[in-house]
């Protein structure tokens, strides 16, 4: 299995564009989680799906980031607009949510807001 | 949620020593996970282990859910073996899978 693949895997854009990320998460896996890190705050989810469904978006930082699941292998994190602090790096994750649920993480995207 | 505490924040290890970083949880887990994030800031899945020991080659982890902790043993250590360790955890009550992460241990082994 190729894994889980995000795409780009960095991203330089100016203050108020707009930034689509993208994940495909491991085939057969039902659950997609985003997340992001940073030096201040370390690893922290924003959001997750289960079967395509956004359960738990508490983690976003505010209406200027969005998440969709159109379908079983594919998500895209939508930044709009963009600011500086937004800059850190994203990954994706996913996992088959029956019994032993282990989460596999991509190789991140990492964004720079100038 | 669930307080998800590591120690040491740093360490730093000549080749060939052994190590143990500790994690400790606030709350009951039913999901622990250890992560290195090698240089190259890609995660990489060590264990899973809710509870109970694993070894994987030179490193292995034991889990005392009881009493909410988790030990990474790190033996013979070499110079790949540099990078952070994260361990992650869901809590009992969380709904659904939501990994809380520590802060992690940054290790630096030397030649």
């Amino acid at each position: 299995d190729a894994g889980v693949i995000q795409s780009p895997r960095h991203e330089v854009t100016e203050m108020g564009q707009e930034v689509t990320l993208r994940c495909k998460p491991i085939s057969g896996h039902n659950s997609l989680f985003w997340y992001r890190q940073t030096m201040m705050r370390g690893l922290e989810l924003l959001i997750y799906f289960n079967n395509n469904v956004p359960i738990d978006d508490s983690g976003m930082p505010e209406d200027r980031f969005s998440a969709k699941m159109p379908n079983a292998s594919f998500s895209t994190l939508k930044i709009q607009p963009s600011e500086p602090r937004d800059s850190a790096v994203y990954f994706c994750a996913s996992s088959l949510s029956r019994g032993i649920d282990i989460q596999y993480f991509g190789a991140g995207t990492r964004l720079s807001v100038l | 949620g669930i307080q998800v505490e590591q120690s040491p924040p740093d360490l730093i290890l000549q080749e060939g020593a052994n190590s143990t970083l500790r994690c400790n949880f606030s709350d009951s887990v039913n999901n622990l996970q250890w992560f290195h994030q090698n240089p190259w800031g890609q995660l990489i899945n060590l264990f899973y282990i809710p509870s109970g020991t694993k070894q994987n080659g030179r490193l292995s982890a034991t889990t005392v859910a009881t009493e909410r902790y988790s030990l990474l043993y790190i033996s013979s250590s070499q110079t790949t073996d540099s990078g952070v360790y994260f361990c992650a955890g869901v809590g009992v009550k969380a709904a659904g899978n939501k990994l809380t992460f520590g802060g992690g241990t940054r290790v630096l082994v030397k030649p």
